[in-house]
């Protein structure tokens, strides 16, 4: 079974600070992750995918392997990032894609 | 925003009652999902369609009925309402199978009493 824990609810940081918002997967096989964003009072979308290896607004995640990590990491955080992250994992084969539980990130001015 | 619309958005019911929410989509994509959504556990899957008349179960598929008969729209139906079924509920489409990208639904919250 394919499994995606974030494991923290809430993460409040100040503005300018780092931030890493923890995603762990559990996949025997290879795996595709993603982090999607819901911004208050707007849609989920998609924020990133491993396999583009791109920064979208400032954030960048690697898949570790090794660790079975895909870590959402931006160095100086702003207050429009303030959201709920979810991260998503899609196993070879299955249709659709496995959510964690969110991590709401609370940036502070 | 991807051409998807939910409806209703908002609703309140009893327990024991039917309640059907409808999904209906504009891109003319092969796949869609329902998520519900609650707090501490994200977003959790439903049932999800590969095509009209295909559909299959999801994690949490106990208590609920899909049906696909058009490209378009994929309805979701409570056949009988229970509080555990309070929730928000996410539909999402999809052109390629589970490695597309998701476009979602403003989500219906379903309250029932």
């Amino acid at each position: 079974a394919q499994r995606v824990t974030q494991p923290e609810k809430l993460l409040s940081v100040f503005k300018g600070a780092p931030v890493e918002l923890k995603c762990n997967y559990s996949y025997s096989g290879s795996p595709e992750l993603f982090w999607y964003v819901q911004y208050s009072r707007q849609r989920l979308q998609l924020l990133l995918r491993h396999i583009s290896r791109e920064s979208i607004k400032g954030f960048t995640a690697d898949l570790n392997k090794g660790e079975t990590s895909f870590h959402l990491k931006k160095p100086f955080a702003q207050e429009e990032d303030s959201a709920m992250y979810y991260c998503a994992l899609s196993g070879t084969g299955r249709r659709a894609l496995t959510f964690g539980s969110g991590t709401r990130l609370q940036v502070q001015p | 925003d991807a051409g998807i619309t939910q409806s209703p958005r908002h609703k309140v019911t009893e327990t024991g009652t039917p309640v059907t929410l409808r999904c209906h989509q504009t891109e003319n994509h092969r796949y869609m999902y329902w998520y519900r959504q609650d707090p501490g556990h994200g977003l959790r899957l439903i049932h999800y369609s590969y095509g009209v008349k295909d559909t299959d179960k999801g994690e949490v598929s106990d208590g609920y009925s899909v049906s696909r008969s058009k490209t378009e729209d994929f309805l979701l139906t409570l056949e009988s309402a229970t509080s555990s079924q309070t929730s928000v509920y996410f539909c999402a489409i999809s052109e390629r199978e589970a490695t597309g990208e998701l476009f979602f639904g403003e989500g219906s919250r379903l309250t029932v009493l």
